[in-house]
C-alpha cells in the first residue's frame, strides 16, 4: 500500500524544537521528502533522506529515517514563529516513476 | 533559476466555461506533474508528462485534459467543470532520471480555481 500518515496538528512555543513524524507502509521508498506549504502558496521542498541512510542534518533541520518501524521524522531546531505552516511528508517509490505520495500533512503552529 | 511560473493565480469559471491553467520552467527538467489539492489535504497526483509524453493518469475525468506543448511548457485545460473541481490545482517539474537517482520536484504557487 502506499498510505502515507502524519499527526493532524502540532503547537510549539518559539525557540523551541518541533518534530513532525510520518509513517508510511510501502518499504520500496527510495527518496523521503519534506515538504512545507504556507496558507494559500505552493510547496517548497525543505529536504530529503535516501532510504538507506538513517540520519540528515541541514542547518536547522535533522531528518530521521527508521527503516524497520516505517518511521521518519523532522526535527526543526529553535522554531520560529515563521516556521508555522503546513508540512508534508512524502515517498517516491522503486518502480514507481516520478510519482511522489504525500502524507495527510501535519499544521504546526509556532506561539510566542 | 528554480521556478516553476503557474498563470494565472486566481480563476474563478461557471459550469459551462472552458478555460486553461498553464505552466512553466526553465530548469531542462524533462518531467512535468499535475497535482490537485483540496483545502487542508495533501497534493493528489492527476497526470504525469515524462519527455512531453503522458505517462501517468490517474483516473482524471474527461473533462481535465492536460497538454504538454513542448519540454518547458504544460497546460491543463478545464471544461464543463463541476463545483466538486474547486481546489488548488499545482504543477510540478522534475529531472527525468534512474529511479535509483533523486529527483527532488519543484512546484509551482498554484492556481486557485473556484467553479460556480
Amino acid at each position: 500500500g502506499e498510505d502515507v500518515e502524519q499527526s493532524l496538528f502540532l503547537s510549539v512555543r518559539e525557540g523551541d524544537s518541533s518534530v513532525i513524524n510520518c509513517t508510511y507502509t510501502d518499504s520500496s521508498s527510495t527518496y523521503l521528502y519534506w515538504y512545507k506549504q504556507e496558507p494559500g502558496a505552493g510547496l517548497q521542498l525543505l529536504t530529503y533522506i535516501f532510504s538507506n541512510m538513517d540520519m540528515k542534518q541541514d542547518q536547522r533541520l535533522t531528518v530521521l529515517l527508521n527503516k524497520k518501524d516505517k518511521h521518519l521524522s523532522l526535527r526543526i531546531a529553535d522554531t520560529q514563529t515563521g516556521d508555522s505552516a503546513i508540512y508534508f511528508c512524502a515517498e517516491r517509490l522503486t518502480g514507481g516513476g516520478n510519482k511522489l505520495t504525500f502524507g495527510t500533512g501535519t499544521q504546526l503552529k509556532v506561539e510566542l | 533559476d528554480t521556478e516553476v511560473t503557474q498563470t494565472p493565480k486566481h480563476l474563478v469559471m461557471g459550469m459551462t466555461n472552458k478555460k486553461s491553467l498553464k505552466c512553466e520552467q526553465h530548469m531542462g527538467h524533462r518531467a512535468m506533474y499535475w497535482y490537485k489539492q483540496k483545502a487542508k489535504k495533501p497534493p493528489e497526483l492527476m497526470f504525469v508528462y515524462s519527455y512531453e509524453k503522458l505517462s501517468i493518469n490517474e483516473s482524471v475525468p474527461s473533462r481535465f485534459s492536460p497538454e504538454c506543448p513542448n519540454s518547458s511548457l504544460l497546460n491543463l485545460h478545464l471544461h464543463a467543470l463541476q463545483p466538486e473541481d474547486s481546489a488548488l490545482y499545482l504543477c510540478a517539474s522534475s529531472l527525468e532520471v534512474p529511479v535509483r537517482m533523486n529527483t527532488e520536484a519543484f512546484f509551482g504557487q498554484g492556481t486557485r480555481l473556484t467553479v460556480v
